[in-house]
């Protein structure tokens, strides 16, 4: 089973460079979550999806924008890096309140902005 | 501000002995906890949750423990294992607010277990 899907696992990107993380979850799920980690910070929530063709912003969306593409699809998009985002990125999808299941992640997404 | 926290950035302990891992919170209207493990390079996976209506919830060598009154969860891990070594994260959801399970995590716990 596949579960969460994260491309690319490793990016550089130079300052002010634009790009696209994709996510594709094969859970049939309805919500989608988009987290940074970063050193003695945690998992922080930038944006989610409760449901198909919702967003929300979460703790820390500023540099961020994202596209619930369909059900199993939830995008982040960074249009202009800079190097606080550096970072490694989760994406993760669950069901939806009131169902209680636990979110799934996938592999993560190691960037650097030089 | 953090509303979910871990004050042990990190805890040894021996093979076998029990591993008491610690989380606080400050919202009221959380109502769902989880706990999850994270290995290096790979994602978080869930390990075990617990709801507000319960104070304890166990599975295994794994059990969750919740005081609601002083907003407090331990994860309590009997014996302890090598394999265990991980950092874990504690996180919580407000479920009855909405409709989506968003989880709030800590800054997590890094547990080595030595053999």
């Amino acid at each position: 089973n596949a579960g969460v899907t994260q491309t690319p696992k490793f990016q550089v990107l130079k300052t002010g460079q634009s790009m696209t993380l994709q996510c594709a979850q094969d859970m049939n799920h309805n919500s989608m979550y988009w987290y940074r980690q970063d050193p003695g910070m945690g998992l922080r929530l930038i944006y989610y999806s409760a449901s198909e063709g919702t967003t929300d912003k979460g703790e820390v969306p500023n540099g961020y924008n994202v596209s619930r593409l369909n059900k199993r699809e939830f995008s982040l998009r960074l249009e202009s890096a800079a190097p606080s985002q550096t970072s490694v990125y989760f994406c993760a999808s669950s069901e939806r309140y009131p169902k209680n299941t636990e979110a799934f992640f996938g592999q993560g997404t190691r960037l650097t902005v030089v | 501000d953090q509303q979910v926290k871990q004050n042990s950035p990190s805890l040894s302990v021996q093979e076998g002995r029990i591993s008491i891992l610690n989380c606080d919170y400050t919202n009221s209207m959380f109502d769902y906890f989880l706990w999850y493990k994270k290995y290096p390079a790979e994602g978080p996976t869930f390990l075990i949750s617990i709801s507000s209506i319960k104070d304890k919830n166990e599975d295994g060598r794994f059990t969750v423990f919740l005081n609601k009154s002083a907003k407090h969860l331990s994860l309590h891990i009997v014996p302890s294992q090598p394999g265990d070594s991980a950092v874990y994260f504690c996180a919580a959801s407000a479920l009855g607010g909405g409709a989506t399970n968003k989880l709030i995590f800590g800054t997590g716990t890094l547990l080595a277990v030595q053999p």
